[in-house]
């Protein structure tokens, strides 16, 4: 599987765009690029997936830059029950996730 | 998205004694389900995948003959920890995998987690 590097954490203010990078040099070509969330003692939510194209759903925004070597995650206005672990994983298939060690999110009031 | 349910949410045990994990996809069928544990301040780690009516698979390191999985239905994957001991307290997590008929964009959706705790 591709590895993905995500920083440590992160902190953003409540209301602004919270923008989470994720690089993944070593992605294949037939990878997607999967985000999931997990709010403390919780399970983790799913979020947005995509393979090359810049993706949007209700929850948020995917980016995927052109080489496809790393993407961001945007939550377009942060609110304070958007604080968790953001987890970036790249995989062929969805079948077996293999979690690294995400970013914390802190939403700053 | 997949709405999964796990019971119980928590449960507190004797060393010694066994406990029983339900997993249920509440609206579909479930031919694939996971099971993940998860320790303090950690990443959740992979356990075994489960398939209905077959054997689990194990991860490399972790004891079958402990965490017995029994995926019976299309809905429903258990997994009994056996024998229970303090280092087994954790935070349980199962998973279930909705397949969309492309496997590339199939996707994987979480219960909310067990908590068990061994005295």
């Amino acid at each position: 599987d591709a590895k993905t590097t995500q920083p440590t954490s992160m902190d953003c203010a409540e209301g602004r765009a919270a923008n989470l990078p994720c690089n993944h040099s070593t992605i294949s070509g037939n990878e997607y690029v999967y985000w999931y969330r997990q709010i403390h003692s919780q399970g983790p939510q799913y979020i947005i997936h995509g393979l090359k194209n810049n993706e949007t759903n209700e929850m948020a925004s995917l980016i995927i830059t052109e080489d496809r070597k790393s993407s961001t995650l945007i939550l377009p206005h942060a609110t304070l029950r958007d604080t968790a672990v953001y987890y970036c994983i790249v995989r062929p298939r969805i079948i077996k996730i293999i979690f690294g060690k995400g970013t914390r999110l802190h939403i700053l009031p | 998205g997949a709405v999964v349910s796990q019971h119980p949410s928590w449960v507190i045990c004797k060393s010694g004694t066994s406990v029983k994990i339900e997993c249920r996809s509440l609206d579909f069928q479930a031919t694939t389900m996971f099971w993940y544990r998860q320790f303090p301040k950690q990443s959740l780690m992979l356990m075994a995948t489960s398939n209905e009516g077959s054997k689990a698979t194990y991860e490399q390191g972790v004891e079958k003959d402990k965490f017995l999985i029994n995926h019976a239905s299309l809905t429903l994957s258990t997994l009994t920890v056996t024998s229970a001991h303090p280092e087994d307290s954790s935070f349980y997590i199962c998973s279930v995998l909705l397949a969309q008929g492309n496997t590339s964009t199939d996707t994987q959706y979480f219960g909310p987690g067990t908590r068990l705790t061994v005295l």
